[in-house]
């Protein structure tokens, strides 16, 4: 069963404008990643953050976490074409199981040059 | 440092058929993960391997999917036989001891008919 639910399921935007996308979880977890995916190819790990953590940035990358709401955001700052990808939220969760990803519907972002 | 690699990258059978899969980790990387990707959603995790044991196929459909890594790096998925539901994306990928990231392959493409 998938853990987190992205939304929206689809975002399209002009280059230089800014991408948030949001995900929710249903149980507990030790991490929460962001992983990319462009079109036929494998997927790219960008930002992880930790269940003690509320804000973690990266580059153009911002990602927060709400443990209380089980929700984290995933901000995509300046955004170029080579954007354009599924981002997918994967939870990880606490003891042993923290080494496994449950992973969401994904987002699909268009960045329009 | 090379990536994970997988082959063949597309495979096209027919329902019935048998078909197998390739991984070959990052070397170095004790875990392995392989995960189905149905068109639309997110990775869902078949089976992860720690060296050369299973430490979790409670996901894989052992009546048709086989897995193994015989020598602790290289890992085989068969799929025997086929159905149409079967068609995805599999996706493999590695991890290195005491890290939560995983490293993707670019993926295996089958499509059953």
């Amino acid at each position: 069963s998938q853990q987190g639910e992205e939304d929206p399921q689809a975002l399209s935007i002009q280059e230089g404008e800014n991408a948030t996308m949001n995900c929710s979880y249903k149980t507990s977890i030790n991490n929460l990643q962001w992983y990319r995916q462009n079109s036929g190819r494998g997927l790219v790990h960008l930002i992880l953050i930790r269940s003690n953590e509320r804000e973690k940035h990266s580059g153009r990358l911002r990602v927060t976490l709400d443990t209380s709401k089980k929700s984290s955001s995933l901000l995509i700052t300046a955004s170029r074409a080579a954007d354009t990808a599924s981002y997918f939220c994967a939870t990880a969760a606490p003891g042993a199981g923290s080494y496994q990803l449950t992973f969401g519907k994904g987002t699909k972002l268009s960045v329009i040059p | 440092e090379a990536g994970v690699a997988q082959s063949p990258r597309y495979k096209i059978i027919e329902k019935r058929q048998s078909v197998a899969f390739w991984c070959n980790p990052i070397s170095g990387h004790a875990t392995l993960y392989w995960y189905q990707q149905i068109l639309g959603q997110g990775p869902k995790l078949l089976i992860q391997f720690q060296n050369n044991g299973v430490v979790d196929d409670s996901q894989l459909p052992k009546d048709r999917f086989s897995a193994e890594r015989l020598k602790g790096v290289d890992s085989t998925l068969k799929i025997q036989p086929a159905k149409l539901e079967d068609s995805a994306v599999y996706l493999c990928a590695s991890r290195v001891g005491g890290w939560e990231t995983q490293y993707f392959g670019p993926g295996t493409r089958l499509l059953v008919l």
